[in-house]
């Protein structure tokens, strides 16, 4: 089965900054890539799917690149509201899985 | 307004069983892709089962065997039988429709309900 390693599991960051989280996937899945945000005590969201493209809503600071094995999500500009734990995830049709990564917890530095 | 509101969650024994439901609003659960997809505390998500529209139907390893989904079209609504429960299963349950996005048709998780706690302790 394929597996996703996020990196890093915890980042402290301030508003304004630039902030890039990686995804790594243990076998090539294409473009077969999404990004969700989960706060505290709520489903999460989803932000990025086909590993680039924006899910309608969602703030443009918000930006996804990569195929293959290799993923990044990318927060431009930090805002309060971005506090909280990302998610990549794939989706294999053959098995069918939707696999999930560990997550990456984005903190107030 | 599209939705979905899960319920039957609760404290169980170990080997005990209980049965999720995952009502939706505002679409027709027959006509997508439905799944479940939990929680423990303090970890990450795990996707747990599919149910396609034509009814197949798939789960994660951890599950297989024990637990099923299923689906009632008359009550638009998606539940989960969970059998022979483990402490380990313990989590937040989520439902969420997967939904074909883009130009591969690849489906990702574009509607998530709230969740329901199951507690599996002695």
């Amino acid at each position: 089965a394929i597996q996703l390693t996020q990196s890093p599991s915890s980042l402290s960051a301030s508003v304004g900054d630039r902030v890039t989280i990686t995804c790594r996937a243990s076998q090539g899945i294409s473009s077969a890539l999404a990004w969700y945000q989960q706060k505290p005590g709520k489903a999460p969201k989803l932000l990025i799917y086909d590993a680039s493209s924006l899910e309608s809503g969602v703030p443009s600071r918000f930006s996804g690149s990569g195929s293959g094995t290799d993923f990044t999500l990318t927060i431009s500009s930090l805002q309060p509201e971005d506090f909280a734990t990302y998610y990549c995830q794939q989706f294999n049709s053959y098995p069918h899985t939707y696999t999930f990564g560990q997550g990456t917890k984005l903190e107030i530095k | 307004e599209v939705q979905l509101v899960e319920s039957g969650g609760g404290l169980v024994q170990p080997g005990g069983s209980l049965r999720l439901s995952c009502a939706a609003s505002g679409f027709t659960v027959s006509s997508n892709y439905m799944s479940w997809v939990r929680q423990a505390p303090g970890k990450g998500l795990e996707w747990v089962s599919v149910i396609y529209s034509g009814g197949s139907t798939y789960y994660a390893d951890s599950v297989k065997g024990r637990f099923t989904i299923s689906r009632d079209n008359s009550k638009n609504t998606l539940y989960l039988q969970m059998n022979s429960l483990r402490a380990e299963d313990t989590a937040v349950y989520y439902c969420a429709r997967p939904m074909v996005r883009g130009v591969f048709h690849h489906y990702y998780m574009d509607v998530w309900g709230k969740g329901t706690t199951v507690t599996v302790s002695s």
